[in-house]
Order: structure tokens, then sequence, then C-alpha cells
């Protein structure tokens, strides 16, 4: 069975922190992509990254940088000095062949400012 | 880009109504069309896959009969909640899956159509 497992329910920071959002997934393919995408309070999704189970590079985008590592089934995403804007939930998925997207139940990030 | 658009963003209706959701690629062509349901603090949960021009396949627990999804054209994907109830409020999300010029097959997500069903 697939699953996407977001333990931390809630997060809150003070702005400038750096913030880890832990995403532990589970799937018996070979080949498969994983996403995070971030919902703001108007609802609508925001891609951030998606990245496919043979490329394991970390990946940094301005303050944003993910860390996929296969041996632990991992694929956490780091914001670097936290700013209030950044509050969301942040959903990572998954997707297999099926292309079906598999969804974490969200980190809910508070920033305070 | 990729734009995905739905109609309406938000209806409030009386239980008993039926509405109907559009989602549009607005720039793209679609031949799979995902809708998605998200109640208050809660996760994405699918509830089919379109395709065009054949009939949606629906997850284990969505009621077809009460989810009638319609997948006419290329562009053109509709959600219609027959005899909505209260329990059926929630967020109503659909994604178009394309194959851009020199970019991976992915989703693109619409912006939601928030129903109430009073």
């Amino acid at each position: 069975a697939q699953k996407v497992t977001q333990a931390q329910t809630e997060i809150s920071v003070v702005e400038k922190e750096d913030v880890t959002l832990d995403c532990v997934y589970e799937t018996r393919d070979t080949t498969y992509y994983l996403f995070w995408y971030k919902q703001p309070p108007s609802g609508e999704l925001v891609f951030l990254i998606r990245r496919n189970s043979f490329d394991e590079q970390n990946e940094i985008s301005g303050r944003y940088s993910w860390n996929f590592q296969k041996s632990t089934s991992s694929f956490n995403f780091t914001i670097t000095a936290s700013q209030v804007v950044d509050s969301a939930v942040y959903f990572c998925a998954l997707s297999l062949r099926t292309y079906k997207y598999i969804f974490g139940t969200g980190t809910r990030l508070k920033v305070l400012a | 880009g990729a734009v995905v658009s739905q109609h309406p963003s938000w209806v409030i209706c009386k239980s008993g109504t039926s509405v109907k959701i559009e989602c549009r690629s607005l720039d793209f062509q679609a031949t799979t069309m995902f809708w998605y349901r998200q109640f208050p603090k809660q996760s994405l949960m699918l509830m089919a896959t379109s395709n065009e021009g054949s009939k949606a396949t629906y997850e284990q627990g969505v009621e077809k009969d009460k989810f009638l999804i319609n997948h006419a054209s290329l562009t053109l994907s509709t959600l219609t909640v027959t005899s909505a109830h209260p329990e059926d409020s929630s967020f109503y999300i659909c994604s178009a899956r394309a194959f851009l010029a020199g970019g991976p097959d992915t989703q693109y997500f619409g912006p939601g159509t928030r129903l109430t069903v009073l």
C-alpha cells in the first residue's frame, strides 16, 4: 500500500527561524514522484517542487530546500529564515504510475512576527 | 504555464438540490482530470479520475450516483453533486494532467470550489 505521513500537524516558529517539515512515504514501486505543495488560506494549491525516485539530489530554491533520502523514504522540506508569508498548510504528495496523487495529512505552519 | 480554472469558486445551496462544478484547462488539453475533496483542516482525498470520452473511475467509498462526473471535451470536466446534503459541504478541487513541451507529466490544480449546503 502507498502512504504519505506528515507527522507534524502544526508548527509555530518566530520569524527568521529555520523550520523543517517532515515527510515520510511508503511504496513498493521503484518509479514514483514526490511533491510539495503550499496551501495558503485562499485554498489554492501552490506547486513547490517535484522529484522523481531516480533523482536523489537535494535542491535549493531561494529560502527553500529539499532533502530526499530513499534510504529512509523521506523527503523533507526546509524553509530558511522563515517569513510571515510562509504561513500556510504544506502538503507532501506521492504519485505512482497511475498518476494518482496520494497526499499526506499536511503540516500547518504558523510564522509569528 | 498551464492554467486550470474552476467555476464557481464558491456556492451555497439548499439541501436536496444539485450543484454542478466546472473544471477547465485553459491553455492545454487534458485527457485526464482528477477530482478531490477536502474537508476543513484535512487533507485532499481523491474522489475520482475523469477520462475524456469515457466513464469516470471512482475511488472506493465514493458514491458514483451522487457525484456525477462528465468529461465531454479535452478541456472540460464537470462534477455534479446530486441531492446535496450538509455533509457534502466541502472544498472541491480538480486537477488536469498534462504533458507540456519540455516538461514532465504533471497535474495542474484548479483554485477549488467551496460548497456549502444549508
